[in-house]
């Protein structure tokens, strides 16, 4: 089993459309987690935290289930520049700090 | 400027070869890390680098070898690679090791080894 398993997508929405995507990991004592997103031919960009109490920015809504172990982002009414490739990132414990664990990402493409 | 900032953007280099790749960060951050991105395969950390010491060296053959003289600079020395080699190295940088900090990447070098 991976340590850190995406939503295969891709992803095909039409504009407007609220989209989510979930993402499991295998460590239970996993301690920060963060979503990017990566356009393509481009570097990776942090996106947003995923703390506890989940968070919103925007149209964009993060949520962390530690008991099922799995992150999720919401994106509500999606914009044609929201395509890219989401990608979920999972630090470990204390023990190695630094060592954070990406997910295959899953690509979301908004059509008009 | 500001960021982090990678050179070159290209190389293509051939397997008796030896190149660098030059990572700089001018966020005042204290750790910086080298990331290899193959195609149709998730990001692998190689290298990390706290206050300019090595942490982690995540079992990369020895034809990579990083080199951080300061805090702000790091460089990736090539040397005999493989045509496997051949991906997207991307360079990033963290405030610190902490677990609640997220990453700011470079632009990354797309290294074709012939």
């Amino acid at each position: 089993r991976k340590e850190v398993e995406q939503d295969p997508g891709p992803f095909n929405v039409p504009e407007g459309a609220t989209v989510a995507f979930n993402c499991t990991y295998s460590n239970s004592a996993s301690q920060s987690f963060f979503w990017y997103r990566q356009d393509c031919r481009k570097e990776p960009k942090l996106l947003m935290s995923v703390y506890s109490s989940g968070n919103e920015d925007g149209r964009f809504t993060a949520q962390l289930n530690r008991a099922s172990q799995y992150i999720s982002l919401l994106i509500r009414d999606s914009k044609l520049s929201d395509s890219a490739t989401y990608l979920c990132v999972v630090n470990k414990t204390c023990t190695n700090a630094g060592k954070s664990t990406f997910g295959d990402g899953t690509t979301l493409t908004v059509k008009p | 400027e500001t960021g982090v900032t990678q050179t070159p953007r290209h190389l293509v280099m051939g397997m008796t070869n030896k190149k660098s790749l030059k990572c700089e960060q001018h966020l005042g951050h204290n750790a910086m890390y080298w990331y290899k991105q193959s195609a149709k395969k998730p990001l692998e950390l190689m290298f990390v680098y706290n206050f300019k010491e090595q942490t982690e060296n995540n079992s990369v053959p020895s034809r990579f070898s990083p080199e951080c003289p300061n805090s702000s600079h790091l460089f990736l020395h090539l040397h005999t690679l493989q045509p496997e080699d051949s991906a997207l190295y991307l360079c990033a940088s963290s405030q610190d090791l902490g677990r609640n900090y997220g990453y700011t990447f470079g632009s990354g070098t797309r290294l074709t080894v012939v």
